[in-house]
Parts: C-alpha cells; sequence; structure tokens
C-alpha cells in the first residue's frame, strides 16, 4: 500500500537554525514526491517537487529536498529558517500514470522561535 | 504558476442543508480534479477524482450520494455537499491538473471552510 510517513509532528527550531523535515514513503513504483506548505487556513503552496533526474531539488522560498531511493526517503532542507517560514508542511506522493492522485503524510507543524 | 480558485473560502449552514463549493482553474484547461478533505490536525485525505464530462471516482468509503461532484467543464468542478450535519464539518480542498501536461503538479485551491451548526 501507497503511504507517507512524517515522524515529527510538531518542530520547533530557533531563527536562523538549519532546518531538517523527515519524510519517509511506502511506494509499489517510481514515485513523484512533493512538499507542500500550508498556513494556518489556507491551501496549500507548493514548495518543491522530483520527477526525476538530480536528486536533490531547490525549491522556493530557500527550501530544498534530497531523493534518496535507497532509504525510501524525500527530507526537505533549510539553511536557515525565518520566522515566516512557521506553518504546516505536507509531504505527499503520487503516481504518474494516476496523474497527481496524492497521498500525503500526517504533516509536521514548524514553530520558529526568536 | 497556474491558479485555482476555490469558493467560498468560509461557509456556515444549518444541518439538512446543502452546500456547494466551487474550484476553478483560472488561467488553465483542467480535464482532472481532484477532492481532499482536512479533519483538524489531520491529513488530506483525497475524496475524490473528478473528470471533465464522466462521472466522479470516488475513495472508499466515501459517500457519493452525499458528496455529488460536477465536472462540467475544462475550468470548473463543484462538490455539494448534501444534507449537511455536523460531522461533515471540515476542510475541503481542490486541487487541478493542466489539461495534457505529463510532468506537472496539481496546483491547489485556498480551500473552503465548512461549519455545519
Amino acid at each position: 500500500a501507497q503511504s507517507v510517513t512524517q515522524p515529527d509532528i510538531h518542530i520547533t527550531v530557533s531563527e536562523g537554525a538549519s532546518l531538517e523535515l523527515r519524510c519517509n514513503y511506502s511506494y509499489g513504483a517510481t514515485p513523484y514526491l512533493f512538499w507542500y506548505v500550508q498556513s494556518p487556513g489556507q491551501g496549500l503552496q507548493l514548495l518543491l517537487k522530483y520527477f526525476s533526474g538530480d536528486t536533490l531539488v531547490q525549491g522556493i522560498k530557500g527550501f530544498e529536498a534530497e531523493f534518496k531511493r535507497s532509504q525510501s526517503s524525500f527530507n526537505l532542507r533549510k539553511p536557515s529558517v525565518h520566522w515566516s517560514d512557521a506553518a504546516e508542511y505536507f509531504c505527499a506522493v503520487g503516481p504518474k500514470e494516476y496523474g497527481n492522485k496524492l497521498v500525503f503524510g500526517a504533516g509536521t507543524i514548524l514553530r520558529v522561535k526568536s | 504558476g497556474a491558479v485555482v480558485s476555490q469558493h467560498p473560502s468560509r461557509v456556515i449552514c444549518k444541518s439538512g442543508t446543502s452546500v456547494k463549493i466551487e474550484c476553478r482553474s483560472l488561467d488553465f484547461q483542467a480535464t482532472t480534479m481532484f477532492w481532499y478533505r482536512q479533519f483538524p490536525k489531520q491529513s488530506l485525505m483525497l475524496m475524490a477524482t473528478s473528470n471533465e464530462g464522466s462521472k466522479a471516482t470516488y475513495e472508499q468509503g466515501v459517500e457519493k450520494d452525499k458528496f455529488l461532484i460536477n465536472h462540467a467543464s475544462l475550468t470548473l468542478s463543484t462538490l455539494t455537499v448534501t444534507s449537511a450535519h455536523p460531522e461533515d464539518s471540515s476542510f475541503y480542498i481542490c486541487s487541478a491538473r493542466e489539461a495534457g501536461q505529463q510532468l506537472t503538479e496539481a496546483f491547489f485551491g485556498q480551500g473552503t471552510r465548512l461549519t455545519v451548526v
């Protein structure tokens, strides 16, 4: 079965510190992988995606993620967190064949302390 | 990037009434739209896949007679929550994928907060 695991429900980091949000997936074929951010009461904004090619992908707002097939992981990173990054982050996986029928992880809430 | 507009952003309705939520792709044509539901402090769960001009495909456990989906054009899909009850209160989000595009993500609307009282 397809699944996405985000093991950290909450993470708190200091402003300016580095950030890594973990994402592991279980998928039967080559996955398409996504990271989305959601501010309270808002929809989802795509941070970055991986379809193929270079396993280190760059996204918006200074985020990057690395696809590691051997570990079934797609962790999100940012070298220096800003207070405006406080939000909820969702990792998602989807198949090529079915468009974007996505399976989402449970989400990680990021708190940034000044 | 492409824009998906969802309307309304918030709605409060009385128990037993029906509510319609619209999802529009503003600057592209979407053959496929997806409807998700998000419970408080939980992730998004796919409810159904809506294809233009055909019946929607519902996920297991989703009542198709309760959540009516219509995708009458390439830019509009609607979700109607019929005979709403308090347990239907949730955050509903749609996404749309551009027609003919193989390697692209789906774009999400801003969501609709439904409260049934």
